[in-house]
This record gives C-alpha cells, sequence and structure tokens, in this order.
C-alpha cells in the first residue's frame, strides 16, 4: 500500500516570493507521482506529474516538482507566486506496477498568497 | 482530456433524507470513482464504478448506505442515503485519463451540508 504525508497543512507566502510545498511518499513497488490543485469552490485540476525519466517535472504555469527517489519526495516548487496561485494543493501517489493504480492522496496544503 | 460535469454542485439536506449526486462524462470510460472529501481531510475513495457490473466498495463504505449507479460508459450517480450531520463533505467524481498511471480528471464537487 501507498501512502502520502504532506507536511505543511498551511504555507502563508507573499506575492512574488518563492514557495515549496513539501510532499513524501512511502510504498513497496514504483510509483507515480502526481500534484493535484483545488481552487475554491472547484474540483480538482492535475497540475503536474512524474511517470518516468526526467526527475524534475514542469507545470505550464511555473510550478516545477522533483522525484527524489532516495528521499521518497516529490516537492513542489514555484520561484515566485502570483494571487491567483492561492489555492489548495495535494500531492498523490499511485503505483506504475504491482500495487494499486488508483492514487492516494495527502491531506492537502492551502498555499495562501498574500499581497 | 476529459470533462465531467457533476450536479448538484452544492445541496443543503435534511438528516435522515437522500440526495443522488450525478456524474456525466463527455467520453466513454470504463471506470468512474466516487471520492469523499471531508473539511480539512484528504480525499477518500469510496468506491469504483463499472458499466454493468457492481461497484466496488472501499473499506469503511457500504452499498446500502451509498449506493451507485452506472448505465452506461459516460454516465454514473452515487446516492448518500440516510443521511446525518457527519456525511457533511464534498462529493467528487472521477475518471481515469488515457490509462493506467496518467492521471484522473475530476468533476467540481457536490458540497453537501446535512442539518
Amino acid at each position: 500500500a501507498q501512502s502520502v504525508t504532506q507536511l505543511d497543512s498551511q504555507v502563508p507566502v507573499f506575492e512574488e516570493a518563492p514557495v515549496e510545498l513539501r510532499c513524501n511518499y512511502s510504498s513497496s513497488v514504483s510509483v507515480y507521482l502526481f500534484w493535484y490543485v483545488q481552487y475554491p469552490n472547484q474540483g480538482l485540476q492535475l497540475l503536474l506529474k512524474y511517470l518516468s525519466g526526467s526527475t524534475l517535472v514542469e507545470s505550464i504555469n511555473g510550478f516545477e516538482a522533483e522525484f527524489n527517489k532516495s528521499q521518497t519526495s516529490f516537492h513542489l516548487r514555484k520561484p515566485s507566486v502570483h494571487i491567483s496561485d492561492t489555492a489548495e494543493y495535494f500531492c498523490a501517489v499511485s503505483a506504475s506496477s504491482g500495487g494499486s493504480y488508483i492514487p492516494t492522496f495527502g491531506r492537502g496544503t492551502s498555499l495562501i498568497v498574500h499581497p | 482530456s476529459a470533462v465531467i460535469s457533476q450536479k448538484p454542485s452544492r445541496d443543503i439536506c435534511q438528516r435522515g433524507t437522500s440526495l443522488t449526486i450525478q456524474c456525466q462524462v463527455d467520453s466513454q470510460v470504463t471506470m468512474m470513482f466516487w471520492y469523499r472529501q471531508q473539511p480539512g481531510q484528504s480525499l477518500t475513495l469510496i468506491a469504483t464504478a463499472n458499466q454493468g457490473s457492481e461497484a466496488t466498495y472501499e473499506s469503511g463504505f457500504v452499498i446500502d448506505k451509498f449506493p451507485i449507479s452506472r448505465p452506461n460508459l459516460t454516465f454514473s450517480t452515487l446516492t448518500v442515503s440516510n443521511m446525518s450531520p457527519e456525511d457533511s463533505s464534498i462529493y467528487l467524481c472521477s475518471v481515469e485519463e488515457k490509462g493506467q498511471g496518467y492521471g484522473y480528471t475530476f468533476g467540481s464537487g457536490t458540497r453537501l451540508t446535512v442539518v
């Protein structure tokens, strides 16, 4: 079975500052990793994913995440945040083989961007 | 990616009543998933719905409480039966994109408040 730990329930930050949202996972098999974003009163949207290959993955709106197998982490970063990035962010993991491919989600991190 | 229409978007219901949530997808999908997102909590998978067969429920969820229909490859309903205030949550339907590991698309969710 897989599990996901998002270490911060809430991250306040000022606009244009850098941010890192932390995610650690545990799994006995190889994994796929995902970050989803949930804007207020909306469903979840896939932000980025790691399936294989380059350990650094990027989204179209400036976020990036790096898969670190030795530290079992998949932290999400953005060098300069905007007010519009205020949302709930969920890290998720699923097995790539030998386990459940249905994702397990972390508890979420609320990113609050202040002007 | 698939587009999911979920309704109602929100509802306030009396305890002891039932609410049926509908999920319509703009393409045919093999499996649809129903999640619950309790306040401040992560997403919890309720059940997996395959067309033409009974839904598969996760531990802690039963068919009598959360009956699911899947009449065709683009539609599913989840009923929350005999509601209590503890059922107040966001309920989301989801489909898997393209295949294993490619991420999931979510509906916008149904915010249910039971009074």
